[in-house]
């Protein structure tokens, strides 16, 4: 069976700071990958979705990358932190390619991140 | 401009009452449609799906139906719970074609509170 895994659960980091979140995925082979964003109050937000080793597409113009330099991990990062990058982030793969069931996203917990 | 929109931003309903939740989409083509919850801090987790062909499907207390006509979708919420406050989240599938990979497109949800 297939499980994604995603840390850390919540973080604190002060306005100017890196970040770097981690998301892993098991069971799988050429998952298509995503991050996205949900701040409070409000619904999820694309950022970033790969379908491949080096193929990411950048929804939304941000201070904020992505990273996949495994098949099935995928990375967000930021080299300084701002206020407004406080949210809820969360990491999701799906199936890809022909006859796979492109049907369901499968998300992982979540990663509280206040910026302060 | 987001290719699935979803009305109302959010209600409140009473224990016991039903409520219905709208999904209208432009996504192209069109694979196939899937209503997910997300409860507060969680990742969300599919309700329904439904294909091109499928009008209406049900999962306990929610009733989902699709007219892929005019590209509208909605989730009713039958005998409310106060478990069932949560967002809701219509998320649409491209199909996967040669030039489409079958990218997931996700609407900003519709925060339900019910109310004892």
């Amino acid at each position: 069976s297939q499980t994604i895994h995603q840390w850390p659960a919540t973080l604190v980091q002060p306005v100017g700071s890196p970040l770097s979140l981690e998301c892993t995925v098991e069971g799988t082979s050429n998952p298509n990958l995503y991050w996205y964003r949900q701040a409070a109050g409000r619904g999820l937000q694309l950022l970033f979705y790969s379908i491949g080793i080096d193929q990411i597409s950048s929804e939304v113009p941000q201070n904020l990358s992505a990273s996949r330099p495994q098949d099935r991990q995928f990375i967000l990062s930021s080299k300084k932190l701002l206020l407004s990058d406080s949210g809820f982030y969360l990491c999701a793969w799906s199936f890809s390619g022909p006859g796979r069931p492109n049907t369901e996203a499968f998300f992982g917990q979540g990663t509280r991140l206040t910026v302060v | 401009k987001n290719q699935v929109e979803q009305s109302p931003q959010s209600l409140i309903i009473l224990e016991g009452k039903n409520c219905t939740l709208q999904c209208n989409y432009t996504v192209s083509p069109f694979s196939n449609l899937r209503w997910y919850k997300q409860d507060t801090g969680r990742g969300p987790v599919s309700l329904t799906i439904m294909t091109f062909s499928e009008n209406t499907k049900s999962n306990g207390r929610y009733t989902a139906t699709l007219d892929a006509d005019t590209k509208q979708s909605s989730l009713h919420i039958t005998a409310s719970q106060l478990s069932d406050s949560a967002s809701y989240i219509c998320v649409v599938s491209q199909r996967m074609t040669t030039d489409s990979w079958g990218k997931l497109q996700f609407g900003a949800g519709t925060q339900v509170v019910v109310t004892p």
